[in-house]
């Protein structure tokens, strides 16, 4: 069965730090994985995705992960916070061929600082 | 392109009441899902449905019907509503149910049950 840990529930930065979303996966097939973002009231924003391709992905506003699958982990990372990144971010991931089901992790808060 | 629309917003309901969420999608997706959203416990999967025509549960179904009433629109109903559903819903949907591709969210509904 496949389940995702997110290691940290809040994470705190100063504008102009690094940021980095710690994630660890269990997925008994080939997975899928994706980062999304979710700004108070609001819905849930995809910030990138890993297929099987490349194992850094790009996503947008700046954010990137690794695929490690001898770690099982996926970790978002950002060189730079900026305020407008202050949100709740939600590690999932998806297996199998059919059906989609995506598992998601707990969710880390991101708080930054001016 | 409005994307993934959702009906109510807000709903408060008194413990028995029965009420549905509309859901409405415009990207022509063939797969959509309903999640509900509880603190600190990511999203969890209510139903799904992977095509026109067909619906399967997911990992929280009990108390919750749906009927995926065309392929733009997938409802879910709750027929005797109880505390324990005071939660946000989100419904997504994506283009096939393959784990390549995203979901895409709504908006949400803020459900309270008295």
């Amino acid at each position: 069965a496949q389940s995702v840990t997110q290691l940290d529930s809040h994470v705190s930065v100063s504008e102009g730090t690094p940021v980095l979303l710690r994630c660890n996966y269990s997925s008994s097939y080939s997975p899928s994985l994706f980062w999304y973002v979710q700004h108070p009231n609001k819905g849930l924003q995809l910030l990138l995705k890993y297929t099987s391709a490349a194992t850094l992905v790009k996503g947008i506003n700046g954010f990137e992960a690794e695929f490690k699958k001898s770690e099982t982990s996926f970790h978002l990372t950002k060189p730079s916070a900026h305020m407008s990144d202050a949100a709740e971010y939600f590690c999932v991931v998806s297996e199998g061929e059919y059906g989609n089901k995506l598992v998601f992790g707990a969710g880390t808060i991101l708080r930054v600082k001016s | 392109n409005a994307g993934v629309t959702q009906t109510p917003k807000f709903q408060v309901l008194k413990t028995g009441q029965s009420m549905t969420l509309q859901c409405a999608q415009d990207m022509n997706h063939n797969s959509m899902y309903w999640y509900r959203q509880d603190p600190g416990m990511g999203l969890r999967l209510i139903y799904y449905s992977a095509s026109e025509g067909t619906t399967d549960k997911g990992e929280v179904p009990n108390g919750y019907n749906v009927s995926r009433l065309n392929k733009r629109e997938f409802s879910l109903r709750l027929e005797s509503a109880a505390p324990s559903q005071t939660s946000v819903y989100f419904c997504a949907s994506s283009l096939t149910p393959t784990r390549y591709n995203e979901q895409f969210f709504g908006p949400g509904t803020r459900l309270t049950v008295l």
